[in-house]
């Protein structure tokens, strides 16, 4: 079955470590999004994909990192100098540039990253 | 720029209550129209969906219906349950600075017995 995954599930980080979510897709969608929710929040953009080897800033790009080098993939690395990364941090795919009008974008289960 | 309007949370209703989430949209082409639901600690499901205007979206017993003219995609369902406690997001897809994708704040459900 098609899909987006991402994992770890839950992930613990020391401060001043970097650390790398995983996001991947089977459904041959062109973009991919990263989101971050904090408790009682909304989404919030990180950064986005429209095509392979190129992505754009979100709202809060500010100490995360990304690389968009398949099409499948679009990990998210959180860097040292994100101050406050304790959060859930949700993938997302749709079509795209080619996508077909009726299809959704599809989110993966998430990733709850706890700076300890 | 495109942008997505949530009614804000929270929701509280006792089973049985009838529910609408208001949501508007503001978009320069033409968007698909979306809500997602949210439960505990889990990402996002599609529940339904609205690809052009007069278009309805049902599923589950909620329904939505595409309103050009008042850019509006409103959540309603006649007789909430227990079990549709989650947050709900409003969404559009259509080409724009942001990428496509386009999510309102999104608004908590809690229903009680």
């Amino acid at each position: 079955d098609g899909g987006i995954t991402q994992s770890p599930k839950y992930l613990f980080r020391k401060e001043g470590q970097n650390v790398t979510l995983s996001c991947e897709q089977n459904l041959n969608h062109d973009a991919m999004y990263w989101y971050r929710q904090d408790p009682g929040q909304g989404l919030r953009l990180i950064y986005y994909s429209q095509i392979v080897n190129d992505f754009q800033k979100g709202d809060i790009a500010e100490g995360y990192s990304v690389s968009r080098e398949k099409k499948e993939s679009f990990p998210l690395t959180v860097t040292s100098a994100q101050k406050n990364p304790t959060a859930f941090y949700l993938c997302a795919s749709e079509p795209g540039t080619a996508r077909i009008m009726n299809t959704e974008a599809f989110f993966g289960q998430g990733t709850r990253l706890t700076v300890v | 720029g495109d942008s997505v309007t949530q009614m804000e949370g929270p929701v509280t209703l006792s089973e049985e209550a009838f529910l609408t989430i208001n949501c508007t949209y503001t978009a320069t082409g033409y968007p698909s129209l979306f809500w997602y639901v949210q439960y505990p600690g889990e990402g996002l499901q599609l529940l339904l969906k609205a690809t052009k205007a007069d278009d309805k979206g049902s599923n589950k017993g909620f329904e939505a219906t595409y309103r050009k003219e008042t850019t509006s995609f409103h959540l309603e369902k006649g007789s909430v349950q227990v079990s549709d406690s989650a947050v709900y997001f409003c969404a559009l897809i259509v080409g724009g600075s942001q990428g496509n994708l386009i999510f309102g704040k999104g608004t908590k459900l809690s229903v009680k017995p």
